[in-house]
């Protein structure tokens, strides 16, 4: 069975620019969650996606951070126009809905670097 | 206001012994917790958890302690070994009712080295 699986793993883009990264979960994951790691801090959480519904977006910096989840399957986040502090390792985890307690499976993530 | 704390950014163990990793977490709404384990270039990779119900979980030679009075939890390596060096991350979260936990809220990280 493959993993959640992001693309690309890394990118370098200028500042002003665009970048989307996408997110395949795990097939049968309804719950998509979106992470990100700054400079070795701690992991933060994004936004959560059940379906192709957003239930919790409370972590998205600002409204240049874009996330779809386009028929309850793979999701995007898209970064539009990019700044300096936007750097960092972007994981996306997926997990089951049914059950309290279920363990979130991550994806490799993908390093992105504004310059 | 981190909600999860990891106090040692990093520990070194010698191989065979004991690796004790700690965590402290402020939300007593707080009911699941879990370790994950990163290495370089990898995503988190879930390790052992626990719920609140219990105060200790095993699994092989991981154990997880859990002391709710306190609010800390400890993940317990024995014996270490080489392979175990990584990033280890504390995570929490809270049960909803239909819709399942709260997204995860991570420490900072651990990074465990064993020295052969």
């Amino acid at each position: 069975e493959a993993g959640v699986t992001q693309f690309p793993s890394h990118s370098v883009i200028e500042k002003g620019q665009t970048v989307t990264l996408r997110c395949d979960p795990i097939s049968g994951h309804d719950n998509l969650y979106w992470y990100r790691r700054v400079m070795g801090k701690e992991i933060k959480f994004l936004l959560h996606f059940v379906k192709e519904s957003k239930q919790d977006e409370s972590g998205m910096p600002n409204n240049r951070f874009l996330a779809e989840r386009t028929g309850g399957t793979y999701s995007t986040l898209k970064v539009q126009p990019a700044e300096l502090e936007d750097s960092g390792v972007y994981f996306c985890a997926s997990s089951q809905v049914e059950g309290v307690n279920t363990e979130a499976f991550f994806g490799q993530g993908t390093r992105l670097t504004v310059v | 206001d981190q909600q999860v704390k990891q106090n040692s950014p990093s520990l070194s163990v010698q191989e065979g012994r004991i690796s004790i990793l700690n965590c402290d977490y402020t939300n007593s709404m707080f009911d699941y917790f879990l370790w994950y384990k990163k290495y370089p270039a990898e995503g988190p990779t879930f390790l052992i958890s626990i719920s609140s119900i219990k105060d200790k979980n095993e699994d092989g030679r991981f154990t997880v302690f859990l002391n709710k009075s306190a609010k800390h939890l400890s993940l317990h390596i024995v014996p270490s070994q080489p392979g175990d060096s990584a990033v280890y991350f504390c995570a929490a979260s809270h049960s909803r009712p239909i819709s399942g936990n709260t997204p995860l809220v991570f420490g900072k990280g651990t990074r465990l080295s064993v020295i052969a």
